[in-house]
């Protein structure tokens, strides 16, 4: 059974602060992560999408990758109350003919506070 | 720009009633997913289907059927709805191959009494 495992939180962070937020998974053949983010019912919008190793940077958000480790983080700066959202980790399925099928972690509540 | 539409919204069923979960997209995805989201369990996958005319099982697949009724359209069915699958439902779209990033609907809330 594939696993994508995130730290369970809740986190709490102050505005300003930098909110890091973990995920490993158990497939090592696992091409493409994403981070979604999910605010109290409503859907999950994805926010960040990496594929090689290494950091993507897009505005105050970064991914990192580390496939040796197995292990996607995404870090926000300057967080905002607006980001206390439910962050989603997902990971592609590597086997055989994929077609994008994705497996998601449990999730982690962040709380910017002000 | 609708992207990808879900109906019903929310839906109230009697244990051993059945109902069909509808789904639609126009972003001309080939791929489409259920979703199931319970509570400090993340996102599950109950069926996918690969491209029109194609469906497969994913990972709790037990009591529901689907249809890929054309590209756009892909449908969830409970023949006989108990309340074990009372959730929160997701349609979600993407394109296939390498481009796997998912994109989801509005959801829907079920309750089974």
């Amino acid at each position: 059974q594939k696993e994508v495992e995130q730290n369970s939180g809740p986190l709490s962070v102050p505005e300003g602060a930098i909110a890091s937020l973990n995920c490993t998974y158990s497939d090592r053949g696992s091409q493409s992560f994403f981070w979604y983010r999910q605010y109290s019912g409503k859907s999950p919008e994805l926010i960040m999408s990496i594929y090689s190793n290494g950091d993507k940077e897009d505005g105050r958000f970064t991914a990192q990758l580390n496939k040796a480790s197995q292990y996607v983080s995404l870090l926000i700066r300057d967080s905002q109350p607006s980001d206390s959202a439910t962050y989603l980790c997902a990971v592609n399925d590597a086997g055989g003919t994929s077609y994008g099928k994705l497996t998601f972690g449990q999730g982690t509540i962040l709380t910017v506070h002000p | 720009n609708a992207g990808v539409t879900q109906t019903p919204k929310f839906q109230v069923l009697k244990t051993g009633q059945s109902m069909t979960l509808q789904c639609a997209q126009d972003m001309n995805h080939n791929s489409m997913y259920w979703y199931r989201q319970d509570p400090g369990m993340g996102l599950r996958l109950i069926y996918y289907s690969a491209s029109e005319g194609t469906t497969d099982k994913g990972e709790v697949p037990n009591g529901y059927n689907v249809s890929r009724l054309n590209k756009r359209e892909f449908s969830l069915r409970l023949e006989s709805a108990a309340p074990s699958q009372t959730s929160v439902y997701f349609c979600a779209s993407s394109l296939q191959g390498d481009v796997t990033e998912a994109f989801f609907g509005q959801g829907t809330r079920l309750t089974v009494v």
